[in-house]
């Protein structure tokens, strides 16, 4: 079986200071991790995707994240926060080799992010 | 691209009434799937095709949904009779053959629904 926890429901920064959103994600075998971000009222737009090439990937808007096999991790940075990065954040895992979630994602609750000017 | 459609994008029904939903999935993509976002339980997958085929629907809550997908185009999930509960927003995505690791999901604006 599959499972993503995101540790943190909110997080608060300062505009300009640096953002990290934490992931930990389980699965039986190797998965593919995603990052999506939803602005209110609107739908996920895919931030990131890793899906077992480089375990640093670089996505829009100047996120990245960095994939951490022995920390079974996932986490989402960003190094200086801009006030159009309030939004909802869910990490996603995606396992096609397990039989029981075959291709489908499992999302986290999400972590909303408040942008303080 | 015109992305994901769905339509409509804000629906307000009464307690009992049908519910239709429908899905516009981006030209060339061989998978759709429904989901449901509320507060109290965050986002669950209802049901996903493959091909037009229903390959798992154990995320529809109960009988009252249903959902097709006659075309490569074209996707409606529909609610009847629905209730209060049922209030929520409905996104629909697709993506290219799912069980491929590379392929991500793109999501449509969502339903928003309200039953009173």
């Amino acid at each position: 079986a599959q499972s993503v926890t995101q540790l943190d429901s909110h997080v608060s920064v300062s505009e300009g200071t640096p953002v990290l959103l934490r992931c930990n994600y389980s699965s039986s075998y190797s998965p593919s991790l995603f990052w999506y971000v939803q602005h209110p009222n609107k739908g996920l737009q895919l931030l990131l995707k890793y899906t077992s090439a480089a375990t640093l990937v670089k996505g829009i808007n100047g996120f990245e994240a960095e994939f951490k096999k022995s920390e079974t991790s996932f986490h989402l940075t960003k190094p200086s926060a801009h006030m159009s990065d309030a939004a909802e954040y869910f990490c996603v895992v995606s396992d096609v080799r397990a039989t029981d979630s075959w291709g489908k994602f499992q999302f986290g609750a999400g972590t909303q992010v408040v942008v303080t000017p | 691209d015109a992305g994901v459609i769905q339509s409509p994008r804000h629906e307000v029904t009464e307690m009992g009434q049908e519910v239709t939903l429908r899905c516009k999935p981006i030209s060339g993509h061989n998978s759709l799937f429904w989901y449901r976002q509320t507060m109290m339980r965050g986002l669950e997958l209802l049901i996903y095709f493959n091909n037009n085929v229903p390959i798992d629907d154990s995320g529809m809550p109960e009988d009252r949904f249903s959902a097709k997908m006659p075309n490569a185009s074209f996707s409606t999930l529909k609610i009847q009779p629905s209730e209060p509960r049922d209030s929520a927003v409905y996104f629909c995505a697709s993506s290219f053959l799912a069980g491929d690791p590379n392929n991500e999901q793109f999501f449509g604006p969502g339903t928003r629904l309200t039953v009173l």
